[in-house]
């Protein structure tokens, strides 16, 4: 059981604009910073988004992350097939005492 | 350019051992926070260990007392050494780079598989 909760699947028409939720606590989102990763099947991950909101270079600027209190979300605007992947949200966990991820939300592109 | 490039993954049975390897490229594994997240097959990730580039090492609690995680910096290489392996255990094993000393994994190595299985 994920201590960051993620809808297991979203999906959109590709110009479309998706919103993928991370919901956690105050042990992990609501004091720390949350990361986005994007992993297409049989690859490994790649960061998209660090420190809430803040773009890795390179990550094109369709790709948005915020955070309200004790809940994230990685917003991805004009979507593309090549958007199609699974994301995973992440967070350091006060009472872990080490950084957690969501169960993964599968985007499908229809 | 930077590089994480994982071997040591293999097929071992229930109680064994493996050391995994990550060797570096483009960059100071000393200088750097250097963890391991694995993936069990069909699932989400999970964080295992980190080594700071102090020195200090942590680990997740399932696998505290059995995974010891290292470097080398004279080969700029990180290790993961699993002892007593259990089927939980099995998963692809990813060697990450940590961006700004915060879990922010920027670089992520392509994974070795370890399966533990009689």
């Amino acid at each position: 059981q994920s201590l960051l909760t993620q809808p297991p699947s979203a999906s959109g028409t590709p110009g479309q604009r998706v919103t993928i939720s991370c919901s956690g606590s105050n042990s992990n989102i609501g004091s720390n910073t949350v990361n986005w990763y994007q992993q297409v099947p049989g690859t490994a991950p790649k960061l998209l988004i660090y420190k809430d909101h803040q773009r890795l270079s390179g990550v094109p600027d369709r790709f948005s992350g915020s955070k309200s209190g004790t809940s994230a979300s990685l917003a991805i605007s004009g979507l593309q097939s090549e958007d199609e992947a699974d994301y995973y949200c992440a967070s350091w966990d006060d009472s872990l005492n080490g950084p957690t991820f969501g169960g993964g939300t599968k985007l499908t592109v229809l | 350019e930077v590089q994480l490039v994982e071997s040591g993954g293999a097929l071992v049975q229930p109680g064994g051992s493996l050391r995994l390897s990550c060797a570096a490229a483009g960059f100071s594994v000393a200088n750097n926070y250097m963890s391991w997240v694995r993936q069990a097959p069909g699932k989400g990730l999970e964080w295992v260990s980190v080594i700071y580039y102090g020195g200090a090492t942590y680990y997740t609690d399932s696998v505290k007392g059995r995974f010891i995680i290292s470097r080398d910096t004279s080969k700029n290489t990180v290790y993961l050494q699993m002892d007593n392996l259990r089927a939980e255990d099995t998963a692809a094993y990813y060697c990450v780079r940590d961006l700004t000393a915060s879990y922010d994994f920027d670089y992520w190595g392509q994974g070795t598989w370890v399966t533990v299985s009689s």
